[in-house]
């Protein structure tokens, strides 16, 4: 059974740092892109970023570019995704995700982890 | 990265059918098969619908179907039931290699 679960989100302040892991399980992790995904309370989906299979290739979505960088450690099935300089606009549930394969849509999503970023 | 063009809400009757459009450039839908729809029930993560346009993920209803026509690509869901009431969003890769979402639709059942 695929398993996405991300940790690490919390409060934070703004112009702080956080960093989000997500732990996988139940398929070969590093024959897939892996994806990052946010959406702000009671807004829509953004994309954030994603990272091919062995880390070579990264991309981000405009908003987060010079602040946020995607990772992966392929020994230990997990992705991250340190967030620097925070900003409230950041506040979000982040999910990380799994695309059916190449860059069809994500099939397998985490739960999803809460960042709040605020005074 | 202008995100894709959604209606915000459509509904419909049980055992209707509707269609959701979604529009972006020869960017990202017009140029790629790489379009996708999500479900999303409240608190829930998403749960993809279609990809690469037309396709189904195993487990998922054949009363839900996509299409694409140059830059705007389509939900249809077919014999509408209580529990399709729901958010939906459509994705697409686009040319520089990121994806993109549209706003968001809400499906009510009436």
């Amino acid at each position: 059974e695929v398993q996405l679960v991300e940790s690490g989100g919390g409060l934070v302040q703004p112009g702080g740092s956080l960093r989000l892991s997500c732990t996988t399980s139940g398929f070969t992790f590093n024959s897939y892109w892996m994806n990052w995904v946010r959406q702000a309370p009671g807004k829509g989906l953004e994309w954030v970023a994603n990272i091919n299979q062995y880390g070579g290739e990264k991309n981000y979505v405009d908003s987060v570019k010079g602040r946020f960088t995607i990772s992966r450690d392929n020994a230990k099935d997990s992705l991250y995704l340190q967030m620097n300089s925070l900003r409230g606009e950041d506040t979000a549930v982040y999910y990380c995700g799994r695309p059916s394969s190449g860059f069809s849509g994500i099939e397998y999503w985490g739960q999803g982890i809460l960042v709040t970023v605020s005074s | 990265q202008s995100a894709l063009t959604q209606p915000a809400s459509v509904s419909g009757s049980p055992g209707q059918s509707i269609t959701i459009s979604c529009t972006g450039t020869s960017s990202d839908i017009g140029g790629y098969k790489y379009v996708a729809w999500y479900q999303q029930h409240p608190g829930k993560a998403p749960k993809l619908m279609i990809y690469d346009v037309t396709n189904r993920p195993s487990g998922v209803s054949n009363r839900f179907s996509g299409s694409k026509s140059g830059n705007t690509a389509s939900l249809t869901i077919s014999g509408l039931q209580a529990e399709d009431e729901a958010d939906y969003y459509c994705s697409s890769y686009t040319t520089s290699r990121t994806w993109v979402f549209g706003g968001g639709t809400k499906l009510t059942v009436l």
